[in-house]
């Protein structure tokens, strides 16, 4: 079946980094678009952008270029996501989710993550 | 950038009950939205696509309707399980989620 597994929660100090994996299963990895979600406690959700998962191009929403980065280990089927020089407000939960359909980059998403919290404080 | 506007934002109904949501883009985007459940602790869940189309595996108590800027999802008789945030996805350019309706039991 196809899961999308993150990485486990993350504390943090202001202005450090932090990376959260996605691995994927059960799937072509390489055959479907992989989106990154961010929700703040108590808030919304709010799209971060998306990975081209065949050529590793990654594409950012405005509120997410400069200290976001997507990337890829192919290899292992998973899509990753720094954050450098952490906020106060980069406080969330951050969920990878995959489209629906195959070689489509904007679509529903019809598996996520289980989510991933990171939790920035001083 | 596309805009989505969810209302109401809190929805009190009682068991058995039909209950609306609405959302609306701030422009056409076609029949290129989603509707998501979410309950606390756990990520969202997809239960309609392009609009009105049902997602396998989910109750026909749901449904979505609309095209253009304004969509509806109806929950037709509501249960206790049904309680939890909604929120709509337009995917017609990039992808941007509404603030959410959350639904209790009154």
């Amino acid at each position: 079946q196809i899961q999308l597994v993150q990485s486990g929660p993350e504390l943090k100090k202001p202005g450090e980094s932090v990376k959260i994996s996605c691995k994927a299963s059960g799937y072509t990895f390489t055959d479907y678009a992989m989106h990154w979600v961010k929700q703040a406690p108590g808030k919304g959700l709010k799209w971060m952008g998306w990975i081209n998962t065949y050529t590793g191009k990654p594409t950012y929403a405005d509120d997410f270029k400069g200290r976001f980065v997507f990337s890829l280990e192919a290899s292992a089927s998973t899509a990753n996501l720094q954050i450098s020089n952490l906020k106060n407000e980069d406080t969330a939960t951050y969920f990878c989710a995959r489209v629906c359909t195959i070689y489509v980059y904007y679509g529903p998403f019809a598996y996520w993550g289980q989510g991933t919290l990171v939790t920035v404080s001083s | 950038d596309i805009q989505m506007t969810q209302s109401p934002s809190l929805l009190s109904a009682s068991v058995g009950d039909r209950v609306t949501l609405n959302c609306k883009a701030s422009q056409n985007i076609y029949k290129n939205l989603a509707w998501y459940q979410q309950k606390l602790g756990e990520a969202p869940k997809l239960l309609i696509y392009n609009a009105n189309s049902l997602q396998t595996g989910i109750p026909s108590r749901f449904s979505g309707s609309g095209s253009g800027t304004d969509f509806t999802l109806t929950i037709s008789s509501l249960q206790p399980e049904d309680v939890a945030t909604y929120f709509c996805q337009q995917y017609y350019s990039g992808s941007t989620f509404g603030a959410g309706t959350k639904l209790e039991l009154k």
